[in-house]
């Protein structure tokens, strides 16, 4: 199993609704990440959670909670958005490329297409 | 001044051209130079990666990078249609990623 896979697809959510976005990985990645990103920009980093523990966080306001239940899970809990936090959310998992110490090959999900009305 | 600079484009071209992608990079302690594809409504994946300065050939695909001008670039030889996506380069730094703005790219038959 090489891939990252994110559930739901496509998400609509007012902005009283609690959420989850769920992300999984079979490949042993030890580190994970969730990225947003919006049309024609590139991806933003929000969380890296590193052997299940959160290593950082981009100053990502309160209403995205993060949480890395085991090692091949995790997810981003919703509350409360504004419509500008209408994106794609990327999870993205890594391992050290053969023979390169210092560079990690991610693999990225297909993403949530996330709207809030 | 952003640390990766990359042209948004878009760039058409017919297909078989030579395609040249570029990014600039202010940070002279970047070592890492990688490039993602990535494709209308999916994730981006790793196509390409580079350490410090040099070439790297893989297929159609030929990674370029010169440490002495901050500048690294992604050939494409006898582009396809299936080539049309978006290009982002990317630096790799203290655990993170960090994405150029993506060239978009359209091969047209």
């Amino acid at each position: 199993d090489t891939e990252v896979t994110q559930t739901p697809k496509h998400l609509v959510m007012g902005m009283t609704n609690k959420k989850s976005l769920k992300c999984e990985q079979h490949m042993g990645h030890r580190a994970m990440y969730w990225y947003k990103q919006k049309a024609k920009k590139p991806p933003e980093l929000m969380f890296v959670y590193s052997y299940e523990k959160l290593s950082i966080n981009e100053s990502v306001p309160s209403r995205f909670s993060p949480e890395c239940p085991n090692s091949s899970l995790l997810n981003l809990h919703l509350h409360a958005l504004q419509p500008e936090d209408s994106a794609l959310y990327l999870c993205a998992s890594s391992q050290q490329l053969t023979g390169h110490p210092q560079i990690y090959g991610y693999t990225f999900g297909s993403g949530t297409r996330l709207t809030v009305v | 001044q952003k640390e990766v600079e990359q042209d948004p484009g878009p760039l058409s071209v017919p297909e078989g051209a030579i395609v040249s992608l570029n990014c600039t990079y202010s940070n002279s302690a970047f070592q890492y130079f990688m490039w993602y594809r990535q494709y209308s409504r999916k994730g981006p994946e790793l196509l390409m990666y580079t350490y410090s300065s040099g070439n790297k050939e893989d297929g159609r695909f030929t990674a370029q990078v010169d440490k002495s001008s901050k500048y690294i670039s992604l050939f494409i030889r006898d582009s396809q249609p299936s080539d049309s996506a978006t290009y982002l380069c990317a630096m790799h730094q203290g655990g993170k990623l960090i994405f150029g703005q993506g060239t978009e790219l359209s091969v047209k038959p």
